[in-house]
């Protein structure tokens, strides 16, 4: 049990479907994070959000669309997805201060196969 | 921008053989550096990082990590593995401030045989 939480785990969508992704963290966190984790390549920062506020978009497609409502949910919305979309997307938290400073924690992730 | 370079990309050893994971960044500033694993079908958690001081840093279960800045290396090592070390390792750099902006490696898949 990592205090972060994914869902759905497993997430199958055709390339005209709009779906999204949810992270909660149970953490009391301020930071959360979205992540792209594809074989064989360096996890890729997407999105950060600090206090609500987006502060990091790493050049990513339009396609995808966060959305943090409060520092404890996330959202990750899909629309219109290429084939090569198909990851695992994680979710991460972490705090701003304390001996934990620096540390991400992270959900298990939710499976996204575009067909 | 900053990089981190995993040299093996699959190691595979027997039980009680000694580990070493290479990892090298790209950045001339102040840096903090973790590894971080992801055992089969489990999230991603720290195993431990540094920030400032001894350069030889120790983890958990078992595991340290030596900081040398000249090499401007971050090497993952165990002594004595174990089948349950089979897992992903991901080396990663943070020269940020505030929010923790991570920059992941590409991973080590580490098979250790019973």
């Amino acid at each position: 049990e990592t205090g972060v939480t994914q869902t759905p785990r497993h997430l199958v969508m055709g390339m005209t479907n709009k779906k999204s992704l949810k992270c909660e963290q149970h953490l009391g966190h301020n930071a959360m994070y979205w992540y792209k984790q594809s074989a064989k390549k360096p996890l890729e920062l997407m999105f950060v959000y600090s206090l609500e506020e987006r502060v990091e978009n790493n050049s990513v497609p339009s396609r995808f669309s966060p959305e943090c409502p409060n520092s404890s949910h996330l959202f990750l919305h899909l629309h219109t997805l290429q084939p090569e979309d198909s990851a695992l997307y994680l979710c991460a938290s972490s705090p701003k201060g304390g001996t934990l400073v620096g540390e991400l924690f992270f959900g298990e992730g939710s499976r996204l196969t575009v067909l | 921008a900053q990089s981190v370079s995993q040299h093996n990309h699959h190691v595979i050893l027997s039980e009680a053989a000694s580990l070493e994971l290479g990892c090298n960044y790209s950045y001339g500033g102040t840096v903090n550096l973790f590894w971080y694993v992801q055992y089969p079908g489990q999230h991603l958690q720290l195993l431990l990082k540094y920030f400032s001081g001894d350069p030889l840093v120790k983890g958990i279960k078992g595991f340290e990590a030596e900081f040398i800045k000249s090499k401007f290396s971050f090497n993952l090592r165990k002594p004595s593995v174990q089948w349950s070390d089979t897992a992903e390792y991901f080396c990663a750099v943070n020269a940020g401030t505030g929010f923790q902006k991570l920059v992941f490696g590409t991973g080590t898949r580490l098979l250790v045989s019973p």
